[in-house]
């Protein structure tokens, strides 16, 4: 019964790769997000999304891409790889101006 | 934008109170929020406070908001070791589709 499940939950890949996190929620929520974690726990903005509008973070760099197949998924696809972009990501979702809701993150290592 | 400020880290003896505090920067957000992480794990919300009450108590849990000075604090009764993460604060960021701007967390180490 997650209400907001994120998969995988680690991933390894070279530089210059292209990869896709996966984010699911079961909360009929109407708006999702994506979070960076950066080493020292740092957490950013990178995307908002509802059925309506995308906002970016305007730090986000365009090889980030969120794609939402329909409400209830925003997937983060990621082009060629950096070092840079290790970190943890968080999927989150909300209801209006509701708190919101984080997934347990996926670790994703670049080497 | 600007940064949400909290003192990086807290340490107190099992029993004692803890507090932790925050500065947020934007004045018309709606509601705060503090957010506790444990090691490896996401973000598990503790509590929130909308932006016209200046308190707001939850079992060990007591939340103060004072909107002039944009000053956020969380006060946790008789700390356990099991309350040893890393807390967070939160406002609500204008135009933004209901996204949430982070402080950079305090960590708090319970000792017995």
């Amino acid at each position: 019964d997650t209400a907001v499940s994120q998969t995988p939950k680690y991933l390894v890949t070279q530089m210059g790769n292209d990869k896709s996190i996966k984010c699911e929620q079961n909360l009929g929520h109407d708006t999702m997000y994506w979070y960076k974690q950066d080493s020292k726990k740092f957490l950013k903005i990178m995307f908002s999304y509802n059925n309506k509008e995308l906002i970016i973070n305007e730090t986000v760099p365009n090889r980030f891409s969120p794609k939402s197949p329909d409400k209830a998924h925003l997937n983060l696809h990621i082009n060629s790889l950096e070092l840079g972009d290790s970190a943890v990501y968080f999927c989150a979702s909300s209801q209006g101006n509701s708190p919101l809701h984080f997934g347990n993150g996926t670790r994703l290592t670049v080497t | 934008g600007e940064d949400v400020e909290q003192s990086l880290f807290l340490s107190v003896r099992e029993g004692d109170s803890s507090v932790i505090n925050c500065t947020y920067t934007d004045s018309s957000s709606t509601y705060l929020y503090w957010y506790k992480q444990e090691p490896g794990a996401g973000l598990q919300l503790l509590t929130y406070i909308f932006s016209n009450m200046d308190m707001k108590q939850d079992q060990r849990l007591t939340v103060l908001l004072n909107k002039k000075d944009k000053h956020l604090s969380l006060r946790i009764a008789d700390t356990q070791t099991g309350d040893s993460a890393i807390y967070f604060c939160a406002e609500s960021i204008s135009n933004s589709g209901y996204a949430l701007n982070f402080g950079k967390g305090t960590s708090l180490l319970v000792t017995p």
